[in-house]
């Protein structure tokens, strides 16, 4: 099955700071999407983004097909940013079928 | 729209008893999944249904894990001859199969066999 790596592992920020997570798929991708898991354990979808750039508030994202990867841009983080941020592929045939990978704990501090 | 819920939030069972989780998707959302997920992994696919047809199952999913979705709507999940490895949070999602394919997730079903 399709492969799905995220990178760094865990990240501690201050706030205010800028982060940039990535994600590696080892296949191609008609589905990609970026979720959010709060501390809390729920999952909140942040984007739909199989190809292309989108912008949401301070949070943006870039996913580069052709390279299979994908990038998670936050700014000017804040402590409610905390959390681990998850991204899921799909291949195929089975384009609602996620694969998640291992994801990428956030820590903003004070 | 309240989003998707799930039903019960937390589950404490003893090993061998069966167990029942329900799953209410987004009334718009024709797509429904069931994922699992341990502690500090991402979650995994266990199945999911278009409409009332389940489409997929995982080889995760053991035949003592049963789901359906009646008309559509709601969704079940059972596992029975619970085991200490079922312990796990259980996850819905919901969406449409128009052209965001973007997943709504359930706060989850928090699974403890003791």
């Amino acid at each position: 099955g399709i492969q799905v790596e995220q990178s760094p592992p865990d990240l501690i920020l201050q706030e205010g700071a800028n982060s940039t997570l990535r994600c590696n798929f080892s296949d191609s991708v008609n589905n990609l999407q970026w979720f959010h898991q709060n501390p809390w354990g729920q999952l909140i979808n942040l984007f739909y983004i199989p190809s292309g750039t989108k912008q949401n508030g301070r949070l943006s994202a870039t996913t580069v097909a052709t390279e299979r990867y994908s990038l998670l841009y936050i700014s000017s983080s804040q402590t409610t940013d905390s959390g681990v941020y998850f991204c899921a592929v799909a291949v195929g045939g089975t384009a609602s079928k996620l694969t998640f990978g291992t994801g990428t704990r956030l820590q903003v501090t004070l | 729209d309240t989003g998707v819920s799930q039903d019960p939030r937390h589950k404490i069972t003893k090993r061998g008893q069966n167990v029942t989780f329900r799953c209410d998707p987004i009334s718009e959302h024709n797509r429904l999944y069931w994922y699992r997920q341990t502690l500090g992994q991402g979650p995994e696919f266990l199945t999911y249904f278009q409409n009332e047809a389940q489409l997929e199952k995982s080889r995760l999913l053991s035949d003592r894990f049963s789901a359906e979705r009646p008309k559509g709507s709601f969704s079940t999940l059972e596992i029975q001859r619970t085991e200490q490895g079922d312990s796990a949070m259980y996850l819905c999602a919901s969406s449409s199969s128009g052209p965001n394919y973007g997943y709504t997730f359930g706060s989850g079903t928090r699974l403890t066999v003791v």
